[in-house]
């Protein structure tokens, strides 16, 4: 079984829905993070959490919400979508870096989504 | 701001050759650097993390080296074949996230 895995893979909606995405992991890792990649622009981090109770905006949050459920779950919320958040979709985890650990990360095999 | 810089965008190379691809940063206080393959449509897949004490790291035909002082990085592919083709991805890591580059692109022709 894959460590880091996102549901559902693919997913197309219309402008206005609400839509979650959801990520659990078996690695056992503190550190959870949600990134979008479109074409030319590369991955760009949207929130990122350190443990259960610490969530943190990246450099393009503005329309999106998270929520850590548990160490292993991590989801995205479009509130709202709109067509400009088409994009594949990632979701990371990571080590502490602290001690012996390297924080490096390990993604999820992404989801697709169109906004219509 | 951290800006991460990957050139060439694409490369063709005949099978057999051996590679560099190139990563450069523009901030050089980074805790480290690691290096991705994807597969289109594909999740990333991490081949070589460098801290940022580390000169270089080896792993079968790759080896990335790492000069912070320069704000470079280069991923060596000795041998390249044709399942090496895919996007390659650096990224480095500043106080608590990663920065990404937008990948270099490359073909293997059999």
């Amino acid at each position: 079984d894959a460590d880091v895995t996102q549901t559902p893979r693919n997913r197309i909606t219309k402008t206005g829905k609400r839509i979650m995405l959801e990520c659990s992991q078996t690695k056992g890792h503190d550190r959870m993070y949600w990134y979008r990649q479109d074409p030319g622009l590369g991955l760009r981090l949207i929130y990122y959490s350190f443990d259960v109770k610490d969530i943190n905006k990246g450099e393009i949050s503005d329309g999106y919400s998270v929520s850590r459920q548990a160490q292993a779950k991590f989801s995205l919320s479009l509130e709202s979508a709109i067509p400009n958040q088409t994009a594949l979709y990632f979701c990371a985890t990571s080590d502490s870096g602290k001690g012996d650990s390297t924080d490096t990360q390990y993604f999820g095999p992404g989801t697709r989504l169109t906004v219509l | 701001k951290q800006e991460v810089t990957q050139i060439p965008a694409a490369l063709s190379v005949p099978e057999g050759e051996n590679l560099v691809l190139n990563c450069s940063f523009t901030d050089s206080a980074i805790y480290n650097l690691q290096w991705f393959r994807q597969d289109p449509g594909k999740g990333l897949t991490s081949l070589l993390l460098i801290q940022s004490s580390q000169r270089e790291q080896t792993s079968g035909r790759l080896n990335a080296s790492l000069d912070k002082s320069s704000g470079r990085s280069t991923l060596y592919i000795a041998a390249s074949q044709p399942g090496d083709s895919a996007t390659y991805l650096c990224a480095v890591r500043g106080t608590y996230k990663y920065i990404f580059g937008t990948g270099t692109r490359l073909k293997v022709l059999a």
